[in-house]
């Protein structure tokens, strides 16, 4: 994997449903893994910044995990809501150099 | 509050006009960055700096110039020799390689 790559590009959620989607990114010379989430018209909010091989993090009803190894970071939304609906974008240090982003994950959560 | 402010939201220039973008901040953050988006497309660098009065290209720097003169000050040039500049800019700071705090973005149409 040349690029970060991100999927599914969009879904639509029941409200209440639990969803997950992928972050794909070369796991060469790894530096972090981040995950934003972007709302329409805002600017975009970090969630989690990861380093750890078999790292996880949670923030109330969103969670992450991260393989190194394998290159990849899942992010989990428990008991979708409206309001989290937005686009959920990752990206990913490679060595000691900028970020690059995927193209995110659009997600809408149907009330 | 502390942030990051751009200005202006919307912009209009006129084929083979330079325009300047703003971007400060009062976070106190060493590194800035800015970033380009596309329709279909992630986030894609131009230019980032990680001290005053030094900065490096990203991957998209060409028909593009920054200053870093002051730490909160981080503006963007596109000049005339950007060949497709309609687009949507981001820019960001961050204290290293932590999380990237965002601004509002401006979008840039050419007429």
């Amino acid at each position: 994997i040349l690029n970060v790559e991100q999927s599914p590009q969009s879904l639509h959620v029941q409200e209440g449903d639990s969803t997950n989607f992928t972050c794909s990114f070369p796991s060469s010379n790894f530096y972090a893994l981040h995950w934003y989430r972007w709302e329409t018209a805002k600017s975009p909010e970090a969630l989690f910044v990861m380093t750890l091989n078999g790292d996880e993090k949670k923030k109330g009803r969103i969670s992450a995990t991260l393989n190194t190894k394998e290159g990849y970071s899942y992010l989990y939304i428990k008991g979708s809501q409206p309001e989290d609906s937005a686009t959920y974008l990752c990206a990913h240090n490679e060595g000691a150099n900028n970020l690059f982003f995927g193209t995110g994950t659009r997600l809408t959560v149907i009330p | 509050d502390g942030g990051i402010t751009q200005s202006p939201k919307y912009l209009f220039r006129k084929e083979g006009q330079n325009v300047t973008l703003s971007c400060e901040q009062n976070l106190n953050h060493d590194a800035m960055y800015w970033y380009r988006q596309d329709p279909g497309q992630g986030l894609r660098l131009i230019y980032y700096s990680q001290i005053v009065n030094d900065f490096q290209k990203g991957d998209i720097a060409e028909g593009y110039s920054v200053s870093r003169e002051k730490k909160e000050s981080f503006p963007l040039t596109v000049t005339s020799a950007q060949k497709n500049p309609t687009a949507f800019y981001l820019c960001a700071s961050s204290i290293g390689l932590d999380k990237n705090t965002f601004g509002s973005g401006t979008r840039l149409t050419v007429v």
